[in-house]
């Protein structure tokens, strides 16, 4: 596609339910990148796929976040038995090489 | 580790000119990238300095000095829609290539 997409923007859900974010990175791209961000703060490294390379979880807060990325391209991050202290703003990014990352507008999660 | 400062907010006044600094601590560096991010919104490339020295683009300038660990975003003729955060991030060899971010600046300006 012409940008990155990710669905949905906005989820609210109940603490301890299990949340999936989808991310569909720019067509091409092979590195692919997700990034949590509070309110004000910068942004937090969780999990980024190169190619057909293992992936680098080494930002994941907690066994309960995951990823995967299926056929190089569309990623989904699973986050279960939500805490509050998962709302945040989830960002997905994707780029051709280290340089000129593109973001996609968010999936903002909000954890009652 | 791999780390880089930013001032947290600066302000401002339109029409002025304002330079926003970034000191980096990062092995394996490789070249210096600035974002603009406005509140609700997701980040969007500015520039990128692999060579030391001044890339301008527009109103807006990015310098880099590799022998000081160093660089600059530069705005000139701000405008309101200039309001923003700005993060500079670090591309690392060390770390796969990533870019490792600043904690950002809230660029404020006055009329």
């Amino acid at each position: 596609g012409a940008g990155v997409s990710q669905s949905p923007s906005n989820k609210v859900t109940e603490k301890g339910k299990d949340v999936e974010l989808r991310c569909d990175p720019i067509s091409g791209h092979t590195a692919l990148y997700w990034y949590r961000q509070s309110l004000g703060q910068g942004l937090e490294f969780l999990i980024y796929f190169q190619g057909n390379s293992a992936p680098d979880k080494s930002g994941l807060p907690s066994d309960r976040f995951s990823a995967e990325r299926t056929g190089g391209s569309v990623s989904t991050l699973t986050i279960q038995r939500t805490q509050q202290e998962d709302s945040a703003v989830y960002l997905c990014a994707s780029s051709l090489g280290g340089n000129g990352y593109t973001f996609g507008s968010g999936t903002r999660l909000t954890v009652v | 580790g791999q780390s880089l400062e930013q001032p947290s907010e600066v302000t401002a006044v339109e029409g002025a000119i304002v330079q926003i600094n970034c000191t980096y601590q990062t092995s394996g560096f490789y070249g210096l990238s600035w974002y603009q991010q406005h509140d609700g919104g997701a980040p969007t490339f500015l520039s990128y300095n692999a060579l030391d020295g001044l890339e301008e683009t527009g109103r807006f300038s990015s310098f880099l000095s590799r022998s000081d660990s160093y660089g600059y975003l530069l705005l000139q003729e701000l405008q309101m829609k200039d309001s923003a955060s700005y993060f500079c991030a670090a591309t690392s060899m060390d770390s796969n290539y990533q870019l490792i971010w600043g904690a950002g600046t809230k660029l404020i300006i006055k009329p």
